[in-house]
């Protein structure tokens, strides 16, 4: 079993729906959870930093985390076809130390 | 926000030969840097841990004699792909992190084809 589980997707939606995308951990040290959005053939791009539990609004994103139950989301409002991307969820246990990653999914905004 | 610069975005090199990769902070300095690869449709894949000064930590299954990566100041790491074959083609990607910051930076990353 992978320390971080993600579906792959790919995950298609209308322009304007409402995305829900989720992660789940085995690993009860993680404190530190990020959401990137990597877009083809480019590097990952930070999205949300939350630290422990709790809920984190920035624009259309809102991410949540839920250590109980070891499962953190990352909503995404309105959605556009420019938020057609991988999302990858990352995690650690001690701040700026590795990263444990999901493996990531592929999001497609039908306009 | 913070930039980490990977150069060169894009290189081609004939099998047998070797390539650096260089990854830069440009704006903060980096204590420790991470470099990954990435084969298409996958995650990333963590290869090593640089720290500035000290020698590279690599994962397990990573040859570090064929991934040579020096970390010689806090604003610079390289990697540099040793004797390279077809089959080191991939994506690949530095990382940077603050050495008081809680967040990773990835930089841009490098495609490497190896013909």
């Amino acid at each position: 079993q992978k320390e971080v589980e993600q579906d792959p997707g790919p995950l298609s939606v209308p322009e304007g729906a409402i995305v829900s995308l989720n992660c789940t951990y085995s690993n009860s040290a993680f404190q530190y959870f990020m959401w990137y959005r990597q877009y083809s053939r480019k590097g990952p791009e930070l999205l949300m930093y939350t630290y422990s539990s709790g809920n984190k609004e920035d624009g259309r994103f809102t991410a949540q985390v839920d250590k109980s139950s070891k499962y953190i989301s990352l909503f995404i409002r309105d959605s556009q076809p420019s938020d057609s991307a991988t999302y990858l969820c990352a995690m650690s246990s001690n701040a700026g130390n590795m990263l444990t990653f999901g493996g990531g999914t592929r999001l497609m905004v039908k306009p | 926000g913070a930039v980490v610069s990977q150069h060169p975005s894009r290189v081609i090199c004939k099998s047998g030969t070797s390539v650096k990769i260089e990854c830069r902070s440009l704006d903060f300095q980096a204590t420790t840097m991470f470099w990954y690869r990435q084969f298409p449709k996958q995650s990333l894949m963590l290869m090593a841990t640089s720290n500035e000064g000290s020698k590279a930590t690599y994962e397990q299954g990573v040859e570090k004699d064929k991934f040579l990566i020096n970390h010689a100041s806090l604003t610079l790491s390289t990697l540099t792909v040793t004797s390279a074959h077809p089959e080191d083609s991939s994506f690949y990607i530095c990382s940077a992190t603050q050495s008081s910051g809680n967040t990773i930076y990835f930089g841009e990353g490098s495609w490497l084809t190896v013909v």
